[in-house]
């Protein structure tokens, strides 16, 4: 099984900031099945980045995914009051299995 | 618009089986484009993968809990179900249901159910 360390694990910033949040693979993993979700206290996750850089429908520009083979960033280039979050990497392989990283805590400073 | 929506117990005795259904509504649950599954998240902890299921019934387990869970499809119904057996207090958790996009060009979960805390406890 694909385990992917995701770090920070808690980024403390100000809106405005921009942000870059890591994603590592413990294996080399297909680009097209990396994703990013983010989740809200109380709140299921919601898909942002799929294919590790194509947006979700409705996900604003400012959110953006890149990487390939085992590393992996998201990207929020000027953060928001609403982007104070949690953030998810999940990849699939063929074994097949699905698996999340740990998360990346969002917080205002 | 689709929705996903979760139901069963909130609470389950230690060794007996936990069943959640998730209903989709809005849309088709056969598609061979998609793959429903089941995500759980314990308090305070990360998102894990339990299972999956076409409507044709292909499956998919995590396979560390392979050996207790079950999950089926009721096309006629637009609903899939989730049992897992033999739960303890580590099966404590918000149980969530999602769709699963399966395609060659990329995969993810796209669409999720709101969640159902289930808590393992006599």
């Amino acid at each position: 099984e694909i385990v992917l360390t995701q770090s920070p694990g808690t980024l403390s910033l100000s809106p405005g900031e921009r942000v870059t949040l890591s994603c590592r693979a413990s294996q080399s993993v297909s680009s097209s099945y990396l994703a990013w979700y983010q989740q809200k206290p109380g709140q299921a996750p919601r898909l942002l980045i799929y294919d590790a850089s194509s947006r979700a429908t409705g996900i604003p520009d400012r959110f953006s995914g890149s990487g390939s083979g085992t590393d992996f960033t998201l990207t929020i280039s000027r953060l928001e009051p609403e982007d104070f979050a949690v953030y998810y990497c999940q990849q699939y392989d063929s074994s097949p299995a699905v698996t999340f990283g740990g998360g990346t805590k969002v917080e205002i400073k | 618009q689709l929705q996903l929506q979760e139901s069963g117990p909130g609470l389950v005795k230690p060794s007996e089986t936990l069943s959640l259904t998730c209903t989709v509504s809005g849309g088709s649950i056969s598609s061979s484009t998609y793959y429903w599954g089941w995500i759980r998240q314990p308090p305070g902890k990360g998102l894990e993968c339990i299972a999956s299921i076409d409507y044709s019934g292909s499956t998919y387990y995590k396979p560390s809990l392979k050996s207790r869970v079950t999950i089926s499809v009721d096309t006629s119904k637009n609903q899939f179900s989730l049992n897992l057996s033999s739960v303890t207090a580590a099966d404590t958790a918000v149980y969530y249901c999602a769709r699963w996009v399966s395609r060659s060009s990329w995969k993810a979960f796209d669409i999720w159910g709101q969640g159902t805390m289930v808590t393992v406890s006599s």
